[in-house]
């Protein structure tokens, strides 16, 4: 059972060009997080999703980011028009369905913008 | 909703001493409790686990106990070593099944 899959690991943008990170899930898990971190600091929760559904997206900036999981394929984070301080570590957690399950996490995509 | 706060932010132990690091949660209806170790460079990694019913559980070197009544819960580790060092984090799983986070904790082990 492999674990949750990200995709890339490493990122690099001019500023203005488009990120698209790709995130899997472990397999049976329908909940999916992303999360942003800066270096040195903690998670920041950026959107919660459930399959073809966005639960909660209250740490999304409301211009230039989105984010879908669709029915069949991998989670996807997408931002636009990028700029320097989109420059981070985005890592994406999947977890199963219900109330007992533990969220496992990715190795993250290092986002750099140039 | 729920609110997840940790501390400290920042432990030093020597080396063979033992960690604790505390965590407080608002949302009564919580009643699942991981807790995360990320290394330098990568995703944090599950390491111990607790669900409501449970008031401890042990892993080795790892435990983790949980107080019902006062909401809280606390991660321990015993006979530190080099390898604990890492950021720790806490989380509670609230009733709309989302992860809330502790803001982490820098555990340094000193030789």
């Amino acid at each position: 059972n492999a674990g949750v899959m990200q995709n890339p690991r490493h990122l690099v943008r001019r500023r203005g060009q488009e990120a698209r990170l790709r995130c899997s899930p472990m397999k049976g898990h329908s909940h999916v997080y992303w999360y942003r971190q800066l270096p040195e600091e903690g998670l920041k929760f950026m959107v919660y999703l459930q399959k073809e559904n966005i639960i909660d997206e209250s740490g999304m900036p409301k211009e230039r980011f989105s984010a879908e999981f669709p029915k069949e394929g991998p989670s996807i984070l997408r931002i636009q028009q990028v700029v320097r301080g989109d420059s981070a570590a985005y890592f994406c957690a999947s977890s199963p369905p219900g109330q007992g399950g533990g969220a496992f996490f990715g190795q993250g995509t290092r986002l750099t913008v140039v | 909703g729920e609110n997840v706060e940790q501390h400290p932010s920042t432990l030093s132990v020597q080396e063979g001493d033992s960690a604790v690091i505390k965590c407080t949660y608002s949302d009564s209806a919580s009643n699942y409790f991981p807790w995360y170790k990320q290394e330098l460079g990568k995703g944090p990694q599950l390491i111990i686990d607790i669900r409501s019913n449970v008031g401890e559980k042990k892993d080795q070197r790892i435990a983790v106990t949980l107080n019902k009544t006062a909401k809280h819960f606390s991660l321990h580790i015993t006979e530190t070593q080099p390898e604990d060092s890492a950021v720790y984090f806490c989380a509670a799983k609230d009733s709309n099944y989302q992860l809330i986070w502790g803001a982490g904790t820098k555990l340094i082990i000193k030789p």
